[in-house]
C-alpha cells in the first residue's frame, strides 16, 4: 500500500540549532499533513499542504510540499525545549484513511 | 484534542483474555479510526469506519475486531488471537467530506498484557 518514509528517525540538537525532517513518497500525494506528538501524549495536527510547491509558516516552523507532490519537509528554526517530541507526516490520499510515516523524534539539549 | 475520549488510559489484562477499548466522540464526525503505536514507532492503522454500520480493515487488522453501531462510538476489541497486544492504542476521528480532513486523536489507551 501507500507508504511515506520519514528521515531521520532521531535527531538530537542543541537548543538554538535548526532542525529539519523529511517525508518522501514513491507516488504522488493528494496532500500531506504534519502532526506533533509530545512524549507520552497523542498526535496533534499541525498543518495540511495541498498545492504543489506550497510553503506555509507557523512562527518558527516552515512546511514545504515538493513540486512533484512526492515529498515534504518540516523545518524548525532556532529550536526550543518546547519543540521536543515526534513529528509525523501523514498522507490521506487513499479513501480518506491516513497513512503515517514512522516519525522523527526530536530531542533538544538546553 | 477535545471531543474524543478514550478510556481507560491504562489497562492491564491477562494473556488469553479479550479486552475492549472504548472510543467516543462528540464532534459529529463520520469517520473514525484505530491506530496502534509501539515504542519508538509510527502509527499503524488497525480498522477504520467511514460511516455508521460500516468499517474496513486497515494494515494490521488480524486479532482485532470493531463495531460501529453509533456515529459517536467505535469500540475496539483486542482478542486472544492477537499475538503481541501490548501497545499504545490511539483512536481518531475526522469529518468525512471536508477538504481539511485532519484527524482528531484521543488521549490513547496503554494496554499491557501479562
Amino acid at each position: 500500500g501507500q507508504q511515506v518514509m520519514q528521515i531521520p528517525q532521531y535527531q538530537h540538537v542543541q537548543e538554538g540549532e535548526d532542525f529539519t525532517t523529511y517525508c518522501n513518497s514513491s507516488t504522488t500525494l493528494s496532500n500531506i499533513q504534519w502532526y506533533k506528538q509530545r512524549p507520552g501524549g497523542h498526535p496533534v495536527f499541525l498543518i495540511q499542504l495541498v498545492k504543489s510547491g506550497e510553503v506555509k509558516k507557523q512562527k518558527r516552523l516552515t512546511f514545504q510540499f515538493g513540486e512533484a507532490k512526492k515529498n515534504s519537509s518540516l523545518h524548525i528554526t532556532a529550536t526550543q525545549t518546547t519543540d521536543v517530541g515526534t513529528y509525523f507526516c501523514a498522507d490521506n490520499t487513499n479513501a480518506g484513511k491516513s497513512t503515517f510515516g514512522d516519525g522523527t523524534t526530536l530531542t533538544v539539549k538546553p | 484534542d477535545g471531543g474524543i475520549t478514550q478510556s481507560p488510559k491504562y489497562l492491564f489484562r491477562k494473556e488469553g483474555q479479550n479486552v475492549t477499548l472504548s472510543c467516543e466522540q462528540n464532534l459529529n464526525h463520520d469517520a473514525m479510526y484505530w491506530y496502534r503505536q509501539d515504542p519508538g514507532q509510527g502509527l499503524r492503522l488497525i480498522y477504520y469506519s467511514q460511516i455508521v454500520n460500516d468499517f474496513q480493515k486497515g494494515d494490521i487488522a488480524e486479532g482485532y475486531s470493531v463495531s460501529r453501531e453509533k456515529k459517536e462510538s467505535f469500540p475496539l476489541t483486542v482478542t486472544s488471537a492477537q499475538k503481541n497486544p501490548t501497545a499504545f492504542y490511539l483512536c481518531a476521528s475526522s469529518p468525512r467530506d471536508s477538504r481539511q480532513k485532519r484527524a482528531f486523536f484521543g488521549q490513547g489507551t496503554r494496554l499491557t498484557v501479562v
